[in-house]
């Protein structure tokens, strides 16, 4: 039992590349999120999924795409990197019987 | 968008001193978390909370969610020096699935 995994670990792009962060999780949750974190900001909610199928807009959802590909993955798309979204990036699921969250180890970005 | 305050931002504790963080919110939340993120690492889950008024125990950790249901306390007692990192709260907004994150407490523990 994995838990929540992400790839990339580590990426740097030019800006203007796109790219795909990608998120699985082995526990059967329902939900699935993708956050944010800068210095100093705590995490941030860029889109999630409450279910296959579905996908919902969070705090920060500019620059971003989603797809919840089945129960188990939901990716994070940047169509066209900006320096702005620098940042960490984590995926988390929700184990629906208690609502709590689980995160994964997060994708250091890096946009030049 | 919706805030948490989350304070104090950072401390520094001397070893064997208990310490305590709260967040508070403008908004009702149905559920509290309590998580440690240590560098280059994702958040660890350390207490949830499920209704008004619960105070829950992990170990030296205890934490109560708020009477109003808008603030939660973290308590940890004889801090040790592998307490170091960034605690932060998060709150379940009601009737949503979106989970609202504090900025985070940074605990620094001298030996």
């Amino acid at each position: 039992n994995a838990g929540v995994t992400q790839t990339p670990k580590f990426q740097v792009l030019k800006t203007g590349q796109s790219m795909t962060l990608q998120c699985a999780q082995d526990m059967n949750h329902n939900s699935m999120y993708w956050y944010r974190q800068d210095p100093g900001m705590g995490l941030r909610l860029i889109y999630y999924s409450a279910s296959e199928g579905t996908t919902d807009k969070g705090e920060v959802p500019n620059g971003y795409n989603v797809s919840r590909l089945n129960k188990r993955e939901f990716s994070l798309r940047l169509e066209s990197a900006a320096p702005s979204q620098t940042s960490v990036y984590f995926c988390a699921s929700i184990s629906g019987g208690t609502d709590t969250q689980y995160f994964g180890p997060g994708t250091r970005l890096t946009v030049l | 968008g919706q805030q948490l305050n989350q304070s104090p931002q950072s401390m520094f504790i001397q070893e064997g001193e208990d310490v305590s963080m709260n967040c508070t919110s403008s908004s009702i939340f149905n559920t509290w978390l309590w998580y440690k993120q240590d560098p280059g690492e994702g958040p660890v889950l350390l207490i949830a909370l499920y209704k008004a008024g619960e105070l829950t125990s992990n170990g030296r950790l205890t934490a109560q969610f708020g009477i109003t249901r808008k603030d939660s306390f973290l308590n940890i007692s004889a801090s040790i020096p592998s307490d170091v990192g960034i605690y932060f709260c998060a709150g379940q907004l009601t009737g949503t699935y979106k989970y609202i994150f504090g900025t985070g407490t940074r605990l620094k523990v001298l030996a």
